[in-house]
This record gives structure tokens, C-alpha cells and sequence, in this order.
């Protein structure tokens, strides 16, 4: 099983901030098949970013996704007031099973 | 529209199983996995296993090998997740959630396990 480590656990920041979350796989991810959810107190979770890289449909460019291998990364440009919430990555690769990250809570400082 | 519509919150004994089910609607339901992914009280999401219901194929997290079972009924477009011997570790909002992405989320079911 592919275990995923996302740091920090908390980050503090204020509206029109960049934020940068990292993720780390304790194995290769194969084809880079790895996601960025966001998720708000209350609500399922958000697809932004799968394949590392692209956005999913209707997410803002202030998302963006990077990295390969074991090491990724989500940066999240000029923070709205909407975007503070808690992020997951989650890996989905060839081979079963899944898993997510244990997050990472984005709060206004 | 991409829909997934899941059953209501259930009370449960510990020791009993609970079965929460999916309805999907827009898309090919058969076309596409089907993952169950849960989150305890403030806690963060696991997964659990998914199902590809056009060919019945079952990947399980190892932890709940042996109590979860997710099937998947194409004529309805309904996939279900069943999980036995629940215990109070057991309460979460449990998930449903479509393709390999992930890209589109039930509401959630609250399964509270209590005696």
C-alpha cells in the first residue's frame, strides 16, 4: 500500500497569499496518477487536480499541480476567502488499493 | 448532469451490517468504477475499495478485507457498499464517488454505530 504524507498539517496564511502543499508517496506513483481534493466543513470532497497536473473542469488557474514520482506539490496562487479549507491528496494507481493523504488545513492567519 | 444520490443516515447496533447504497444518474454507470471512500468525526477520508460494475471487478483496502462487500446493479445504475460487524469505530459519513478521478461525489451517508 502506497502511503501518502502531506506537511504541513496546518498552514496560516492570509487572502492573496500563495499557499504551497506538499504530498509524498512512500512509493512511486504510477503514471503520475495522483489528485488534489478540497473540502469544506460539511461537504463531500472537491476534485482539482488529477494526473498531477491538470485542472479539473472548472477550477480556477490559481490551482496548480506539480511533481512526479513520489514528490508532489499543489500551489494555490493568490488565496480568495473561499479557498480556506482542508486538502487531500489522493493516489489512484494501477494497482489497488487507493489512498488519501491525511490532509491539509489552509486557515486564515 | 453527472448525479450520485446516496441512501439516508442509518443508527446501527455494534455487531450488526449496514448496507449504503449509490444511485447514480447521467453517464454510463457501467463504465465507470465506483469507490467508497468514509470519514470518521473529524478525521480525514479513507478509502475503502470500488467496484468496476461493467466487468464486476472488486479491490478492497486490506483493513476492511473480510467485512465490506461492494456490489454494483447496472439495470438500476446502483452501486452498494455493505459493511458487517460494525463496531463504533464504524461511525463515519460514508461515500460514494465516480471514475478513476473520482470527479463527481455522492452527498455522504452518516452511519452511526451505537449500542
Amino acid at each position: 500500500e502506497i502511503v501518502l504524507t502531506q506537511s504541513p498539517g496546518t498552514l496560516s496564511l492570509s487572502p492573496g497569499e500563495t499557499a504551497t502543499l506538499s504530498c509524498w508517496a512512500s512509493q512511486s506513483v504510477s503514471s503520475d496518477h495522483l489528485a488534489w481534493f478540497q473540502q469544506k466543513p460539511g461537504q463531500a470532497p472537491r476534485l482539482l487536480i488529477y494526473g498531477a497536473s491538470n485542472r479539473a473542469t472548472g477550477i480556477p488557474d490559481r490551482f496548480s499541480g506539480s511533481g512526479s514520482g513520489t514528490d508532489f506539490t499543489l500551489t494555490i496562487s493568490r488565496l480568495e476567502p473561499e479557498d480556506f479549507a482542508v486538502y487531500y491528496c489522493h493516489q489512484y494507481g494501477n494497482s489497488p488499493p487507493w489512498t488519501f493523504g491525511q490532509g491539509t488545513k489552509v486557515e486564515i492567519k | 448532469q453527472v448525479q450520485l444520490v446516496q441512501s439516508g443516515a442509518e443508527v446501527k447496533k455494534p455487531g450488526s451490517s449496514v448496507k449504503v447504497s449509490c444511485k447514480t444518474s447521467g453517464g454510463t454507470f457501467s463504465s465507470y468504477s465506483i469507490s467508497w471512500v468514509r470519514q470518521a468525526p473529524g478525521q480525514g477520508l479513507e478509502w475503502m475499495g470500488k467496484i468496476l460494475p461493467i466487468f464486476g471487478t472488486v479491490d478492497y483496502a486490506q483493513k476492511f478485507q473480510g467485512r465490506v462487500a461492494i456490489t454494483a446493479d447496472e439495470s438500476t445504475s446502483t452501486a452498494y457498499m455493505e459493511l458487517s460487524s460494525l463496531r463504533s469505530e464504524d461511525t463515519a459519513v460514508y461515500y460514494c464517488a465516480r471514475g478513476v478521478f473520482s470527479d463527481y461525489w455522492g452527498q455522504g451517508t452518516l452511519v452511526t454505530v451505537s449500542s
